[in-house]
């Protein structure tokens, strides 16, 4: 009954690689965000959605294209890899597509980039 | 723009030691504040939340005031417990309607020794 979950929880790849995580929320909420943690603990946010269309869109390389298939899943493919792009990646989902609405947050996915 | 400052980490406390865990922001307007917690193996959830200057959000033993004239909102907790051992994240969100955004700290780990 986890209520927002991510997959793979680790992914560990070569550079020059294309790889997807895949969130999804049991919540019922209308909005998911995808954001980045990097080594130093530093989170900050991608994309979001909101009933599957895209609302924010961070400063992020075209690499990364985020699909909201339904409003219960947001995916994140990542192209051609890089060795920066490795960190932990959450998927978050909140009701309202209000940062003053309570995200609720995914356990994460660790890439790391070799 | 806008951004969260933390205390360097890490912190490490004995059981029922009294807890200060400082965070300044920087902002325009008027933003709201929060804390959220992440416990180890899991995703970050809301701790508390304040929305305007003066108000103190609590939750389980955890306090902060939004002190706008120091641009802080500092967490405080008066005796710790082992199960509080987390990483601790203060943000805010800027006013704005549905591209609303939340600005994350740094994050601080908190260790606390039975």
């Amino acid at each position: 009954d986890t209520a927002v979950s991510q997959t793979p929880k680790y992914l560990v790849t070569q550079m020059g690689n294309d790889k997807s995580i895949k969130c999804e929320q049991n919540l019922g909420h209308d909005t998911m965000y995808w954001y980045k943690q990097d080594s130093k603990k530093f989170l900050k946010i991608m994309f979001s959605y909101n009933n599957k269309e895209l609302i924010i869109n961070e400063t992020v390389p075209n690499r990364f294209s985020p699909k909201s298939p339904d409003k219960a899943h947001l995916n994140l493919h990542i192209n051609s890899l890089e060795l920066g792009d490795s960190a932990v990646y959450f998927c978050a989902s909140s009701l309202l597509p209000f940062a003053t609405d309570t995200q609720y947050f995914g356990p994460g996915t660790r890439l790391t980039v070799l | 723009g806008d951004s969260v400052t933390q205390m360097e980490g890490p912190v490490t406390l004995s059981e029922e030691a009294f807890l200060t865990i400082n965070c300044t922001y920087t902002a325009t307007g008027y933003p709201s504040l929060f804390w959220y917690v992440q416990y180890p193996g899991e995703g970050l959830q809301l701790l508390l939340k304040a929305t305007k200057a003066d108000d103190k959000g609590s939750n389980k033993g955890f306090e902060a005031t939004y002190r706008k004239e120091t641009t802080s909102f500092h967490l405080e907790k008066g005796s710790v417990q082992v199960s509080d051992s987390a990483v601790y994240f203060c943000a805010l969100s800027d006013p704005g309607g549905a591209n609303s955004k939340l600005t994350f700290g740094k994050g601080i780990t908190l260790s606390v020794r039975p």
